[in-house]
Parts: structure tokens; C-alpha cells; sequence
């Protein structure tokens, strides 16, 4: 595709809810990452694959948190049982080279 | 540990007006550098990058930025502000090995007056 594809661009959940965030990359952009954005922050590093595996996933905040690629291609965030604190911009980038990374507009999350 | 401070949360400028943004990292060696602007409702568009070579990198929209070791900063400068311009502006570091995830700044948002 012509740029990185997230959905939905928006999500109002209630607490305790599950949510899928998904994110489909520029084609043939080997790395995929995903970032946080609270109000006023910067963005926080959540997860990383390198094709369909995750080699550091050391900035998932919880095990609520987890991630998946299927095809060298989409990726999923799953939060589980969904907190107030998880209310943000959830980024998604791809990197063909790791060096250069092009970022989606987001989904925004919203936990009442 | 890898980090990245943009010291101005809020930045107000005449249009016309020349423009510095100001970012100092935290990093063990020479690092990948970026700037990226965030408009409203939009992704992150990558203004431009340092990897190596000359400390002053050109951009697009007529950014630019230089890369300063002794003072470990990254400032991004552009001579004339446009209305266009107003938007968030964040900084970022990212390791020349593993992930490449990027370390970003808190941003600083630029409003522009006429």
C-alpha cells in the first residue's frame, strides 16, 4: 500500500473490555513496530517484529498487553481486560531497513 | 539507557519569523537522530535524518538541523516560518543495532501567528 494502514482510527471501550488494534504495514517492510502515545508524551516503544517474530517486546507495559504478525505482514495488538490508564494513541510503524521508520496516523483509545 | 529531552513544551512564532527547536539526547555513542512533525489527526511524518557524515542535514519544508557532539544536540532550524508549519514536533534517537526502536522526545508544539 502507499503508507502504513491502522484500524479502527478510533476506539471508545469500557473498562474490562478486550480490544484489537490493527495495523497493516507498507508492503515489503520487513520490521514492525508499535508505540505508545499518551496525552501530552512522547511516544512510548511497545514491541518489535522482525517479520512474523517479536525479538523485544520489552516495552509491553503488562501481560494484559501482547502482539501478533501473520504473513510478514498485518499486525495485532490485543490490551485485555482494558484499564483507564490504557487510554492513548496507539502508533504503528514499518521499516523496510530498521534505520528509517514510516508511521500510521493511529488509533485512539479511549477506556471510560 | 537511551533518551531524548526537547526542553520547550510550547513554541509560539510569528509567521515569517525564523525557527529553532531545541533537542539534546542521551546516548552512549553517535546516534541514529530524526526529527518528526505530527499535525493534528495525523501519523508522524519523518522531516528528516542524521546517520552519519556532515552535522547539518536538510530536510523537507525547508527544515533543517545540525548535529552538534560536544553539546549532544540535535536543534532543528528553519530561516521562515508558514502557517503550514504549525504542528507537534518530536525529536528521536533510535541504536544503530537490534530492535532501531526510537527513543522519542515529549514534543513541542509550534503555533504560528500571523
Amino acid at each position: 500500500g502507499a503508507g502504513v494502514s491502522q484500524s479502527p482510527s478510533n476506539k471508545v471501550t469500557e473498562k474490562g473490555k478486550d480490544v484489537e488494534l490493527r495495523c497493516d504495514p507498507i508492503s515489503g517492510h520487513t520490521a514492525l513496530y508499535w508505540y505508545r502515545q499518551r496525552l501530552g508524551q512522547g511516544l512510548e516503544f511497545l514491541i518489535y517484529f522482525q517479520g512474523n517474530s517479536a525479538p523485544d517486546k520489552s516495552g509491553l507495559p503488562s501481560d494484559r498487553f501482547s502482539a501478533e504478525r501473520t504473513g510478514e505482514s498485518v499486525s495485532t495488538l490485543t490490551i485485555q481486560r482494558t484499564q483507564q490508564e490504557d487510554s492513548a494513541v496507539y502508533l504503528c510503524a514499518s521499516s523496510l531497513d530498521r534505520n528509517i521508520q514510516y508511521f500510521g496516523a493511529g488509533t485512539r483509545l479511549s477506556v471510560l | 539507557a537511551q533518551s531524548v529531552t526537547q526542553p520547550d513544551i510550547h513554541i509560539t512564532v510569528s509567521e515569517g519569523a525564523s525557527l529553532e527547536l531545541r533537542c539534546n539526547y542521551s546516548y552512549g555513542a553517535t546516534p541514529y537522530l530524526f526529527w518528526y512533525v505530527q499535525s493534528p489527526g495525523q501519523g508522524l511524518q519523518l522531516l528528516l535524518k542524521y546517520f552519519s557524515g556532515d552535522t547539518l542535514v536538510q530536510g523537507i519544508k525547508g527544515f533543517e538541523a545540525e548535529f552538534k557532539r560536544s553539546q549532544s544536540s540535535f536543534n532543528l532550524r528553519k530561516p521562515s516560518v508558514h502557517w503550514s508549519d504549525a504542528a507537534e514536533y518530536f525529536c528521536a534517537v533510535g541504536a544503530k543495532a537490534g530492535a532501531n526502536n526510537l527513543f522519542f522526545g515529549t514534543g513541542t508544539r509550534l503555533t504560528v501567528i500571523p
